[in-house]
């Protein structure tokens, strides 16, 4: 299996731009995460969807990020409008069980 | 609300030593800990996970302990390598599948 895939790596956009980061689970696993890790607050659990379904979005910060899991092997991050402060990198991961396997991270910087 | 530290946050050492990583949580309600590893630029690792009635796990060099009672896991790192340098994460997951991150120790292993 590939790991769990995120796209872009890298995105580097101007304040009040719309960010989308995109996930691909680990095929078979039934729960996603999306984190954001940052120097001051360290890694921060955003949401996690099981089956599809959000299950807890109180790590979410404002109503400017918003997060959907349209099927089984894909899943958004959108951030809009973005600001500085979301300057991050947002990671996914998926689980089935107990063990969480995370991707690479997509490190963002909104100037 | 579950808090999770990391003691010590940097550490350096001559390789060869034995090490020991430290990781403290506030309510001892835990369904697992899991330990992590993170290469500067990278994702997550996962190294070893510990279910809340086990006392220990084992991979290699590595040897993580478990006492709930108490809040707290040791990670333990023997005959350290250079390879070993890295930030090492504790998470602990409480019931629900959200997982609460520690802020981390940077290890540097000199050769």
């Amino acid at each position: 299996d590939a790991g769990v895939i995120q796209s872009p790596r890298h995105e580097v956009t101007e304040m009040g731009q719309e960010v989308t980061l995109r996930c691909k689970p680990i095929s078979g696993h039934d729960y996603l995460f999306w984190y954001r890790q940052t120097m001051m607050r360290g890694l921060e659990l955003l949401i996690y969807f099981n089956n599809n379904v959000p299950i807890d979005d109180s790590g979410m910060p404002e109503d400017r990020f918003s997060a959907k899991m349209p099927n089984a092997s894909f899943s958004t991050l959108k951030i809009q409008p973005s600001e500085p402060r979301d300057s991050a990198v947002y990671f996914c991961a998926s689980a089935e069980g107990n063990e969480q396997f995370f991707g690479p991270g997509t490190r963002l910087t909104v100037l | 609300k579950q808090e999770v530290t990391q003691i010590p946050a940097a550490l350096s050492v001559p390789e060869g030593e034995n090490l020991v990583l430290n990781c403290s949580f506030t309510d001892s309600a835990i369904y697992n800990l899991q330990w992590f590893r993170q290469d500067p630029g990278k994702g997550l690792t996962s190294l070893l996970l510990i279910q809340s009635s086990q006392r220990e796990q084992t991979s290699g060099r590595l040897n993580a302990s478990l006492d709930k009672s108490s809040g707290r896991s040791t990670l333990y790192i023997a005959a350290s390598q250079p390879g070993d340098s890295a930030t090492y994460l504790c998470a602990v997951r409480s019931g629900t599948y959200k997982y609460i991150f520690g802020t981390g120790t940077r290890l540097k292993v000199l050769a």
